[in-house]
């Protein structure tokens, strides 16, 4: 079936470090991919998407790009904060599923130290 | 900026009360979702709505229910609340129907309710 692994955390870096979250994941057909982030004590965002193979997906520093051929969407950012403290979700569409549904990873957490 | 509300946002009750959570959204969007996120924060798809009248059972099992009597609405019940409920319950709505900007499956997420029952 389809499914997301995403690195487990938690992630801690210093103010300033590159940053790389891995995700990889099983889908058959053509799905969307996504990165969400959850802020302390709120719900998720969604921070960038990409729906073909090749799209880079880019948000407030982050990016991410849709890599059919090693079925990848690795999250990077070339310089955290520590703003960027969250916990960070991969998901993708489910094409053979319910539309709309998205499976999720089972989430990232990063602590970024000044 | 999404336009999902959650109420309450925390909820401390005792066992065997009855609940609902509260879900509202005022994008017009058809489908609607209930995830339940344990504190190793994965989140479980509990239930989910592809409009009014429609409830559909999600990947984890609840002892919860839901209901869909108006597009912008989707609040959760439990009949008698036990501690083993006690979690993070997000609510979330998406599009149907012909694509926009965003890949259909985009999901606009609500603040959560944090619920402990004693």
């Amino acid at each position: 079936g389809n499914s997301v692994t995403q690195m487990e955390g938690p992630v801690t870096l210093s103010e300033e470090a590159f940053l790389t979250i891995n995700c990889t994941y099983t889908a058959t057909g053509y799905p969307s991919l996504f990165w969400y982030v959850q802020y302390p004590g709120e719900g998720l965002q969604l921070l960038l998407k990409a729906t073909k193979a090749d799209d880079k997906g880019s948000n407030k520093g982050f990016e991410a790009t849709y890599r059919k051929e090693t079925t990848s969407f690795h999250l990077e950012k070339g310089s955290v904060q520590v703003s960027d403290s969250a916990v960070y979700f991969c998901a993708l569409s489910d094409p053979g599923g319910s539309q709309g549904n998205l499976i999720f990873g089972k989430g990232t957490k990063l602590s970024v130290k000044p | 900026e999404a336009d999902i509300y959650q109420t309450p946002r925390y909820l401390v009750i005792g066992t065997g009360k009855k609940i609902t959570l509260e879900c509202s959204q005022t994008m017009g969007h058809d489908k609607m979702y209930w995830y339940q996120q344990d504190p190793g924060m994965e989140l479980h798809l509990i239930h989910y709505s592809y409009g009014v009248n429609s409830t559909e059972k999600g990947d984890l099992s609840s002892e919860s229910t839901v209901s869909r009597i108006r597009t912008e609405h989707f609040p959760l019940t439990l009949e008698s609340a036990r501690p083993s409920h006690t979690s993070q319950y997000l609510c979330a709505s998406s599009e149907l129907g012909v694509a926009t900007e965003s890949p259909l499956e985009t999901q606009y997420f609500g603040p959560g309710t944090r619920l402990t029952v004693l």
